[in-house]
């Protein structure tokens, strides 16, 4: 199994409150990514980064934000939390290579916002 | 607007094949057809994904249209442990996947 830790498991906070959740990776791949799963929608990706501090938007990307200041590290911020935000969040890594970089995901961070 | 259109939901007869459909009429020539599956209450795991040839993996197979406007993972045998949400995504050159809703599969004893 690819190493990724995703903390916190769980979490449950009040609207309006600030929420980070980490992804940690110690496979050294390129890319990681962070995805949002909600009944109906599938997996939309919210953020991603091909590199330190090099990240980009994805799909669903107002209201969060980003970092990456190590390459083993990205992290997903929810400056203000919304109860629309309430969903089960998946970190992702991939190695470069178009043809070889399949996406190893976390086992997920479940957000409740009240 | 979605890149990729599986059917909600499919059943199968245990130890029988499966054939799982996926279109994505608008795919460019350098997107990578992937495939994943989720099993209840864990990430995505990888499947197989290919380009323009059919692929076979000790997974599963995939057969690649001719036109790539539509693929099929092939399951050859399903089992129990097969039931899970299997998803069908396109990998462009920018590194990006994107993920659609997914066929549910049903196995049935």
């Amino acid at each position: 199994d690819a190493g990724i830790t995703q903390s916190p498991r769980h979490k449950v906070t009040e609207t309006g409150t600030p929420v980070t959740l980490r992804c940690h990776q110690t496979e050294n791949h390129r890319y990681m990514y962070w995805y949002r799963q909600d009944p109906g929608h599938g997996l939309r990706l919210i953020h991603y980064s091909y590199g330190v501090k090099d990240t980009d938007k994805g799909e669903v990307s107002d209201g969060y934000s980003v970092s990456r200041s190590k390459t083993e590290d990205f992290l997903l911020t929810l400056e203000s939390a919304t109860s629309s935000q309430t969903s089960v969040y998946f970190c992702a890594i991939s190695d470069t290579g178009v043809n070889t970089g399949e996406l190893f995901f976390g086992e997920g961070s479940r957000l409740t916002v009240l | 607007d979605a890149k990729t259109t599986q059917p909600n939901s499919m059943e199968s007869n245990e130890e029988e094949p499966v054939h799982l459909p996926c279109n994505h009429s608008t795919i460019s020539g350098t997107d990578y057809i992937h495939w994943y599956r989720q099993l209840p209450s864990q990430g995505p795991e990888y499947v197989i994904h290919g380009l323009t040839s059919n692929v076979n993996n000790r997974m599963a197979s995939l057969a690649i249209a001719e036109d790539r406007k539509s693929s099929t993972l092939i399951l050859h045998r399903a089992t129990l442990r097969d039931a899970a949400v299997y998803y069908c995504i396109l990998r462009d050159t920018g590194n990006q996947f994107y993920f659609g809703t997914g066929t549910s599969l049903t196995v049935i004893p």
